[in-house]
């Protein structure tokens, strides 16, 4: 049982928008950064967003996110066959002195 | 380019021991706090242990407590997690990743070494 909450699975078809939840608590989403991942298939994953909303290098701006108050979400615009992939939220657990994940959403592009 | 490379999982006895290592390049190793993250099959992230730069802060989760023992070593840009008492449920392909905010961004994430715990 995961801490924070995610839906297990999300889909949409090539050039729609699809957006993916995640919920925790004070203690995590609500205390600090937020944090998104995507697995590809077989791979390790990969940083997508780091502090609630900001992109690394190299991930284009078709991938957004937003935080507020407890939760989070991940929007991914103009969908391609690419995209399908597992993605994982995260962030910082004061109670745990420790980052704390959600089960993961797979994505299916249709 | 920063790159991880684990090394050291395998199949192991329930009860058993297993240490892994993981080898860090393209960057100061000793700047940054490490992490292991674990993912058991079909399942989702697992944060396992963190370790300070200078090795003065180690954190663990209730699963793995006082059977998982961190370390790194900065002269030779090495991470290793002892691993003790081992159970089924550790059964995972375990992540060496670097912590690049000291919030909990982990990049980049090694390539995954997979620990079987079975009889």
């Amino acid at each position: 049982q995961s801490v924070l909450t995610q839906p297990p699975s999300a889909s949409g078809a090539p050039g729609q928008r699809v957006t993916i939840s995640c919920s925790g608590s004070r203690s995590n989403i609500g205390n600090l950064y937020v944090y998104w991942y995507q697995q590809l298939p077989g791979t390790a994953p990969k940083l997508l967003i780091y502090r609630n909303n900001q992109r690394p290098s190299g991930v284009p701006d078709r991938f957004s996110a937003s935080k507020s108050g407890t939760s989070a979400s991940l929007a991914i615009s103009g969908l391609r066959s690419e995209d399908e992939a597992e993605y994982h939220c995260a962030a910082w657990d004061a109670n745990l002195s420790g980052p704390v994940f959600g089960g993961g959403t797979k994505l299916t592009v249709l | 380019e920063a790159q991880l490379v684990e090394s050291g999982g395998g199949l192991v006895k329930p009860g058993g021991s297993l240490t892994l290592s993981c080898a860090a390049s393209g960057f100061t190793f000793g700047s940054f706090s490490m992490n292991w993250v674990r993912q058991a099959p079909g399942k989702g992230l697992e944060w396992v242990s963190s370790i300070s730069t200078g090795s003065g802060y180690k954190y663990y989760p209730d699963s793995v407590r006082g059977r998982f023992t961190v370390s790194r070593d900065n002269g030779r840009n090495s991470l290793y997690l002892h691993m003790n008492s081992l159970r089924a449920d550790d059964t995972a392909v375990y992540y060496c990743v670097r912590d690049v905010d000291g919030n909990g961004g982990f990049d980049p994430w090694g390539q995954g070494t997979l620990v079987t715990v079975s009889s």
